[in-house]
């Protein structure tokens, strides 16, 4: 599986659009961008996921380049219920295992 | 409601003495995961089950056992020879027919004294 790289920490204002961004620019052709959040000491939540086209959901929406080679998980309207660390992760179609890295530790503040 | 259960949510060993986490599902999924995370850090693949009856071993199995005899359960056992084992541990499950997302357990916290 493809490797991401993400920013460490963000903070976001309460209120306000949050932009996360990922790059992956060893994707290749069938692997899908996946978006978990892991609110502290429970398990990840599955966010979106998205394969070329840009997703939108009732939680966010996945912008993914033309190139595939990067995205971005954008949070409409942060509120302090989203603060949490987000995890960037290409998989393929198979239901692959997930390799989960550092992630964002995204703060909402009010 | 489906989803995953862990039990118990902390648990504490004697060193030197084998455990086991508890994971069961009523998803109908049948792929099943173990993942171990400690602080500050992302999550590390422990063992993976795709079926009934098999498994395969992911980046940290040393240490660690599981079986899958039934579609609904995939315990895992923390040994002695692991020799760090205080962590986090969640498991979870995905069914590759839908594609949208895998299914976590709230974890288990495993703190060795």
């Amino acid at each position: 599986d493809a490797k991401t790289t993400q920013p460490p920490s963000m903070d976001c204002a309460e209120g306000r659009a949050a932009n996360l961004p990922c790059n992956h620019s060893t994707i290749s052709g069938n692997e899908y961008v996946y978006w978990y959040r892991q609110i502290h000491s429970q398990g990840p939540q599955y966010i979106i996921h998205g394969l070329k086209n840009n997703e939108t959901n009732e939680m966010a929406s996945l912008i993914i380049t033309e190139d595939r080679k990067s995205s971005t998980l954008i949070l409409p309207h942060a509120t302090l219920r989203d603060t949490a660390v987000y995890y960037c992760i290409v998989s393929g179609a198979a239901g692959n295992k997930l390799t989960f890295g550092g992630g964002t530790r995204v703060l909402v503040k009010p | 409601d489906g989803g995953i259960t862990q039990s118990p949510k902390y648990l504490f060993r004697k060193e030197g003495q084998n455990v086991t986490l508890s994971c069961e599902q009523n998803l109908n999924h049948d792929a099943m995961y173990w993942y171990r995370q400690d602080p500050g850090q992302g999550l590390r693949l422990i063992y993976y089950s795709q079926i009934v009856n098999d498994f395969q071993k992911g980046d940290i199995a040393e240490g660690y056992s599981v079986s899958r005899e039934k579609k609904e359960s995939f315990p895992l056992t923390v040994t002695s020879a692991q020799k760090n084992p205080t962590a986090f541990y969640l498991c979870a499950s995905y069914d590759p027919g839908h594609n949208w997302g895998y299914t976590f357990g709230s974890g288990t916290r495993l703190t060795v004294v």
